[in-house]
């Protein structure tokens, strides 16, 4: 069965923190991961990383995979209140997305 | 463009009744997955249904549950005689084909909650 892990579980910051959040996976037939944000509604989407070493940047928020090691990180730089939020991650194969359980973010003013 | 809608946004039902949750795709798209969020985990795959077919329902659990996706209409998830292990978020997404994720757009969800 695929497996998706995501750490931590959940963080507490202040405004302005950096925050970097894990992304394992076992899966077969493995096309892309793919990283969502989740605030009490649709999960919406954030990134697609099919390569390896390659960096995926939107503003503040920057995501890498790697294949070979099996795990994506995603990046949150000079965090703002407005991201808090459930940070998703999922692996696809074919149609099909395997998410993990999410790490919860709490960013303090 | 109004997104994939569904509805109800929240639904009550008593252990044995039935749910019905809808789904209305986004225009134009012609795929349609269900995927369910339990309390504390993340989502899960369901159902993966195209215009009068499913493709692959091996997330669906064996009784209770079907889905359908007619010619004409929403997508409908059925649950027969609910229990409260039934209760959690169902979000339905769309694609205009398959595979293609930066396509892949999510309803936000209909809470079932069963008393």
């Amino acid at each position: 069965e695929d497996k998706v892990v995501q750490s931590p579980l959940s963080l507490v910051v202040h405004e302005g923190d950096t925050v970097t959040l894990n992304c394992s996976y076992e899966v077969t037939n493995f096309r892309s991961l793919l990283w969502y944000k989740q605030e009490k509604k649709a999960p919406t989407f954030l990134f697609m990383l099919t390569s390896s070493g390659i960096e995926k940047k939107s503003g503040r928020l920057s995501s890498i995979l790697d294949k070979k090691e099996l795990f994506s990180i995603l990046n949150i730089t000079a965090t703002q209140t407005g991201d808090s939020a459930i940070y998703l991650c999922a692996v696809s194969n074919d149609y099909k997305l395997s998410f993990g359980a999410g790490t919860t973010v709490t960013v303090r003013a | 463009n109004a997104g994939v809608m569904q509805n109800p946004r929240h639904l009550v039902r008593r252990r044995g009744q039935e749910a019905r949750l809808r789904c209305s795709p986004m225009k134009g798209h012609s795929h349609v997955y269900w995927y369910r969020q339990l309390p504390e985990e993340g989502l899960k795959f369901m159902v993966y249904l195209q215009k009068e077919n499913i493709i692959d329902e091996s997330g669906m659990p064996k009784e209770r549950f079907s889905a359908e996706f007619p010619k004409e209409g929403p997508s409908i998830l059925r649950i027969q005689q609910v229990v409260r292990g039934d209760s959690a978020a169902y979000f339905c997404a769309s694609s205009p084909r398959s595979p293609n994720f930066y396509g892949y757009t999510f309803g936000s969800g209909t809470r079932l909650t069963v008393v």
